[in-house]
C-alpha cells in the first residue's frame, strides 16, 4: 500500500522568508501524481501545487515550487516569501494515475511570524 | 469556493444516533469521494461514487455506508455512532473516475457527544 510521510509536524518561518516542507512517499507505481494542499484555519481544503511523475520539471505556482525526486520518493515544498496567509496545514497528497482515491501525509503546520 | 457543497456545515449528535451528510459535486463532476479527518487517523479516504456506481472503497466502517443519486448528488449515513466517529467529514468531486484533480467541499464537522 501506498503510504505518505511528512516528518515535521510544525514548521516556522519569518515573514518574507522561505520554508521547505519535506515529503516522502513509497509506491510501487511507476505514473502517479503528488500534490500539496492547504488547509487555512477555515479547514477548506485547496489544492497549492502538483506534480505529474512523469515530468522531470519541477511545478512551480507563483511562490510556491516543489524539488520532486523520484528515485528517492521525496516531494517536498518550497514557500518563498512567506506571508501571513500561508499559515496553514500543508498535506502531501498522493495518487495513482489510475486510481481513485488521494492518499495523505499527516501534515505539516507552518507558523508565519511577523 | 470550489463548486462542492456540503450540508450540513455543524452536526451535534450523541452516541448511538445516525446521521445523514450530504453533498453536492460541481456541475458536470460525476465522481464524488469522501474522507473522513480525524485527530486519530489524520485525512484517509472512505468510498467513492461514480455517475451512480460505487467505484472504489477506502477504510470505511461497516456502520457506514454512502450513495450517489441520479442527480449526482451523494450522501454518507453514519449509523450507531460512536464517540471516535467525531470528526471532519470532507466531500470532493472530479469529473472522471480517476481524474487527477480532486475538488473538495467545505466539509461537515460531526460532533458525537
Amino acid at each position: 500500500a501506498q503510504t505518505v510521510t511528512q516528518s515535521q509536524p510544525e514548521m516556522s518561518v519569518q515573514e518574507a522568508e522561505t520554508v521547505t516542507l519535506s515529503c516522502t512517499y513509497d509506491t510501487s507505481e511507476s505514473d502517479y501524481y503528488l500534490f500539496w494542499y492547504k488547509q487555512p484555519p477555515s479547514r477548506q481544503m485547496i489544492l497549492v501545487i502538483r506534480q505529474e511523475a512523469y515530468k522531470q520539471q519541477n511545478a512551480t505556482e507563483n511562490r510556491f515550487s516543489v524539488n520532486f525526486q523520484k528515485a528517492a520518493k521525496s516531494f517536498s515544498l518550497k514557500i518563498s516569501d512567506s506571508q501571513l496567509g500561508d499559515a496553514a496545514m500543508y498535506f502531501c497528497a498522493y495518487k495513482e494515475a489510475a486510481g481513485n482515491k488521494l492518499t495523505f501525509g499527516g501534515g505539516t503546520r507552518v507558523l508565519v511570524k511577523p | 469556493d470550489s463548486g462542492v457543497t456540503q450540508t450540513p456545515k455543524h452536526l451535534i449528535t450523541a452516541t448511538g444516533q445516525r446521521v445523514t451528510l450530504r453533498c453536492s459535486p460541481r456541475s458536470g463532476d460525476l465522481s464524488v469521494y469522501w474522507y473522513q479527518q480525524s485527530l486519530d487517523q489524520g485525512l484517509q479516504f472512505l468510498i467513492q461514487y461514480y455517475n451512480g456506481e460505487e467505484r472504489a472503497k477506502g477504510n470505511i466502517l461497516e456502520r457506514f455506508s454512502a450513495q450517489q443519486f441520479p442527480d449526482l448528488h451523494s450522501e454518507l449515513n453514519l449509523s450507531s455512532l460512536e464517540l471516535g466517529d467525531s470528526a471532519l467529514y470532507f466531500c470532493a468531486s472530479s469529473v472522471g473516475p480517476s481524474f487527477i484533480e480532486q475538488f473538495f467541499g467545505p466539509g461537515t464537522r460531526l460532533t458525537v457527544l
